[in-house]
């Protein structure tokens, strides 16, 4: 594998569900990102670590809770989800690190497309 | 705050005409600029990014951007569309010191034959 894999690629979850989104990144990178992908909205940062410590919750409701055990891996906990909450959960990660620059390309996977009934 | 807002959410043009998609920006401080292709069912690709170097970029693809500041815009082009080229485009702007991206809505680009 090469990249940033996600998986499962797609998931269909009930309100009273508990799911988990992987994502696992083969760069050698630092940063790891969540993103939520919503039709007609931008992108909107849900996470952000950096060496496995969390720097950025952007006011994340707590039915979402992110694991990052080291810095090739990325998981979201998902429970007691909303219909609202389904979209398109993409994972990127970026050299980061120490002094992490601004320039920092960040490469994205596939995405896992969530709908919650 | 840091904001970028792309013009039209649709744009379409014929197999080997000018790929015009518009991205504005605002910001109190020298921006870091980019823009993502994204495919169908795949993830962001980066096109390419404006890091205060020359305005003019060029990235994959064909496309380029150029940076101007006084119109506080990073207008994506490319002379001749390919069917390829169908997707939708986000133009991100980078929060300084953090390397956050704040994207635009997108632009989806539609390619007819």
């Amino acid at each position: 594998e090469t990249g940033v894999t996600q998986t499962p690629r797609h998931l269909v979850m009930g309100m009273t569900n508990k799911k988990s989104l992987k994502c696992e990144q083969h760069l050698g990178h630092n940063a790891m990102y969540w993103y939520k992908q919503s039709a007609k909205k931008p992108l909107e940062l849900m996470f952000v670590y950096n060496f496995k410590e969390q720097t950025e919750n952007n006011s994340v409701p707590s039915r979402f809770s992110p694991e990052c055990p080291n810095s090739s891996h990325l998981f979201l906990h998902l429970h007691t989800l909303q219909p609202e909450d389904s979209a398109l959960y993409l994972c990127a990660s970026s050299q980061g690190g120490g002094g992490q620059t601004v320039t920092d390309t960040q490469y994205f996977g596939p995405g896992t497309r969530l709908t919650v009934l | 705050a840091q904001s970028v807002t792309q013009l039209g959410s649709h744009v379409s043009v014929s197999e080997g005409a000018l790929v015009l998609l518009r991205c504005n920006y605002s910001s109190s401080v020298p921006p870091y600029l980019f823009w993502y292709v994204q495919y169908p069912n795949q993830g962001l690709q980066l096109l390419l990014k404006y890091t205060s170097a020359a305005t003019l970029v060029k990235g994959i693809n064909g496309f380029e951007a150029e940076f101007k500041k006084s119109e506080t815009s990073f207008h994506l082009t490319k002379p001749s569309a390919h069917m390829s080229d169908a997707a939708e485009y986000f133009c991100a702007v980078s929060r300084r010191n953090t390397g956050k991206l704040i994207f635009g809505q997108g632009t989806t680009l539609q390619v007819k034959p």
